[in-house]
């Protein structure tokens, strides 16, 4: 079966320190990948989504940055963290041939202090 | 784009009756709405899925409900129990999850 994992669970960073969550996949070849962002109070934003290795799309301009070296990796970056970059994340996967049912993973709280 | 506003915000019903949460979408293109749970700190888990040829469907108490020419699509949970607490998100799809719209989620309470 499939699953996914994502860490760390809980991230304390101060203003300005760099950032790197990661997630990976098991169970499965060339998932589509995808990294949201949950505000306290808000709805799910997408952030990255890739369809294959080194394949980023950006659906929002921001202080962040994703890669995917290998096919069932994928990671979040920032050189220097923002207070607003705040937020619970999450990492999900479809399955390339159908793309439409997501799975998540169990996300990241991310405090900027 | 795609916008969905999905009602009630906050939702309290007592334990065995009948919640029902609502979304409204306003991408006549849209053709796949699927329901989301989620408990606290953890991801979302999808729990029921509709697509824009069905009116309805049912998966044991949980039920949706689609509109097509209204656009809007619901979701209703019968004999509620405790464990049915959560965070319930609508989405909106034309296909492919690049472009799927999530409403802001409702808080269900079930009051035991």
């Amino acid at each position: 079966s499939q699953t996914i994992h994502q860490w760390p669970a809980t991230l304390v960073q101060p203003v300005g320190s760099p950032l790197s969550l990661e997630c990976t996949v098991e169970g499965t070849s060339n998932p589509n990948l995808y990294w949201y962002r949950q505000a306290a109070g808000r709805g799910l934003q997408l952030l990255f989504y890739s369809v294959g290795i080194g394949q980023i799309s950006s659906e929002v301009p921001q202080n962040l940055s994703a890669s995917r070296p290998q096919d069932r990796q994928f990671i979040l970056s920032s050189k220097k963290l923002l207070l607003s970059d705040s937020g619970f994340y999450l990492c999900a996967w479809t399955a390339a041939r159908t793309n439409e049912k997501l799975f998540f993973g169990s996300g990241t709280q991310l405090s900027v202090l | 784009g795609e916008n969905v506003e999905q009602h009630p915000s906050t939702l309290s019903v007592q334990e065995g009756d009948s919640a029902v949460i609502k979304c409204t979408y306003s991408d006549s293109a849209s053709n796949y709405f699927p329901w989301y749970k989620q408990e606290l700190g953890k991801g979302p888990q999808l729990i029921i899925d509709i697509r824009s040829n069905v009116g309805e469907k049912k998966d044991q108490r949980i039920a949706v409900t689609l509109n097509k020419t209204a656009k809007h699509f619901s979701l209703h949970i019968t004999e509620t129990q405790p464990e049915d607490s959560a965070v319930y998100f609508c989405a909106a799809s034309k296909g492919g999850y690049q472009k799927v719209t999530f409403g802001i989620g409702t808080k269900l309470q079930v009051i035991p």
